[in-house]
């Protein structure tokens, strides 16, 4: 079955623009996470969705926010881009979210690779 | 705030070679420790830990959770230039967090 698709692959953006970011999970799973990989900061947390509800976040201004489709598909928002924005962006389906997500582990995308120029 | 530290942060080893990586973590309401394999840019799963003591193999790779002492260890047995990478612990308690990772070079 394909896996998690996250689009576009890469992205160029100016200071002060805004971007969205999509990722369609596995077929069956619900839960969709996001994160943001930076050489500095590692892979961070930055939200966990499951059906259609933002179920955990993470450390990040208000200016990074996502959403779920009903059909799981979720897309992730960055508005006044910042250039410490630039980072590979990935996303991960798994079967159940929040507490029973790590019963069936986390399948991620392949990535965005922002840059903010 | 929870913390998940990684060690080391890099090797380099020559194929055949055994290695063990190591992940200490602090974290509330601790649930999982899951190790994954980061190459280009998809990380690939690996184990899910949940209990102590029991050891997890596929292959060449083990992993061992210990919940008293809050670590866990990875290791690689019989090295292979394929097992090149970076090689992340996420931890699962009240958010996700994730180590920084340990680059593992495999030279031929």
């Amino acid at each position: 079955k394909a896996g998690v698709t996250q689009t576009p692959r890469y992205l160029i953006k100016t200071r002060g623009q805004q971007v969205t970011l999509s990722c369609s999970p596995i077929s069956g799973h619900r839960s969709v996470s996001w994160y943001q990989q930076t050489p500095g900061q590692g892979l961070q947390f930055l939200f966990e969705y499951f059906s259609e509800t933002q179920r955990n976040k993470g450390n990040f201004p208000g200016r990074f926010s996502g959403r779920q489709f009903s059909n799981s598909r979720s897309e992730m928002n960055v508005s006044t881009l910042e250039l410490g924005d630039s980072a590979l962006y990935l996303c991960a389906s798994s079967l159940a979210g929040g507490t029973l997500a790590t019963n069936y582990g986390y399948t991620f995308g392949s990535g965005t690779r922002l840059t903010v120029v | 705030e929870d913390k998940v530290v990684q060690s080391p942060l890099s090797l380099v080893v020559h194929e055949g070679d055994t290695v063990t990586l190591n992940c200490s973590y602090e974290v509330t309401n601790f649930r999982s420790l899951l190790w994954y394999k980061q190459e280009k840019k998809a990380p690939t799963f690996l184990f899910m830990l949940t209990s102590s003591g029991i050891e997890k193999k596929s292959g060449r790779l083990s992993s061992i959770l210990d919940k008293k002492e809050l670590f866990s260890i990875l290791n690689i047995t019989a090295t292979q230039t394929g097992d090149s990478a970076v090689y992340l612990c996420l931890t699962a308690g009240n958010k996700l967090t994730f180590g920084g990772g340990t680059r593992v070079l495999v030279k031929p």
